[in-house]
């Protein structure tokens, strides 16, 4: 099991809950993605870290999105107050960025439905 | 990001090769061209990428047109487990994230 690992793998939560979503990168990854997948689309990019460096968020929908990675290694996305159009797959990503270049592993992801 | 083009959905017999193409029009000189799948109800993963030379690996083939503006992925045996949906992806030099756009959902028929 050397992969991204991601837990839960579904989530249901009822309107205005909070959430958080774990990520376990492989060993070793510097960088770390997370991305949001609504139904019958592709995923779109969230948040970007370089250990434990957020460099990018842009892709955060609203404030009620929040992603740490305090040690550099697992990560957490949080969603508070949750809200119906939460509701989409979401993935985790981690790379070597050694060269710089773009392959990522993704996990499975987690399933959020809200009620 | 830099847009790319790509089939809404192609059928390919097994046993067959899948070719899989994909428009970059606006893909700059240093810009590569990445190629991920998604199989139904997992992560996307890592097919292959390149620059301007054809690429091969264990799993497909790349062919980059002379211009650059476009590409085609080629799996040359495709099997039922290479249904998936296909993603093409041209990122900005630079950029860290990739952008998936819609993609070719590619079904594999027995």
């Amino acid at each position: 099991g050397a992969g991204v690992s991601q837990s839960p793998r579904y989530k249901v939560a009822k309107r205005g809950q909070d959430v958080a979503l774990r990520c376990d990168p492989i060993s070793g990854h510097v960088s770390l993605f997370w991305y949001q997948q609504a139904l019958g689309q592709g995923p779109e990019f969230l948040t970007y870290f370089q250990n434990e460096a957020q460099l990018d968020k842009s892709g955060l929908p609203s404030d009620r999105f929040f992603a740490e990675r305090p040690e550099g290694s697992v990560s957490t996305l949080k969603i508070q107050r949750t809200q119906q159009e939460d509701s989409a797959v979401y993935l985790c990503a981690s790379s070597f960025n050694l060269d710089r270049d773009l392959i990522q592993y993704f996990g499975a992801g987690t399933r959020l439905s809200v009620l | 990001d830099a847009k790319t083009t790509q089939p809404p959905s192609m059928d390919c017999a097994e046993g067959r090769a899948a070719n899989l193409p994909c428009n970059h029009s606006t893909i700059s000189g240093n810009e590569y061209v990445y190629w991920y799948r998604q199989i139904h109800s997992q992560g996307p993963q890592y097919i292959i990428h390149g620059l301007k030379n054809n690429e091969t690996n264990e799993m497909a083939s790349l062919i980059i047109t002379e211009d650059r503006k476009s590409s085609t992925l080629i799996l040359p045996h495709a099997t039922l487990r290479d249904t998936a949906v296909y993603y093409c992806i041209d990122p900005l030099f630079g950029n860290e994230k990739l952008t998936f756009g819609t993609g070719t959902r590619l079904t594999i028929i027995p």
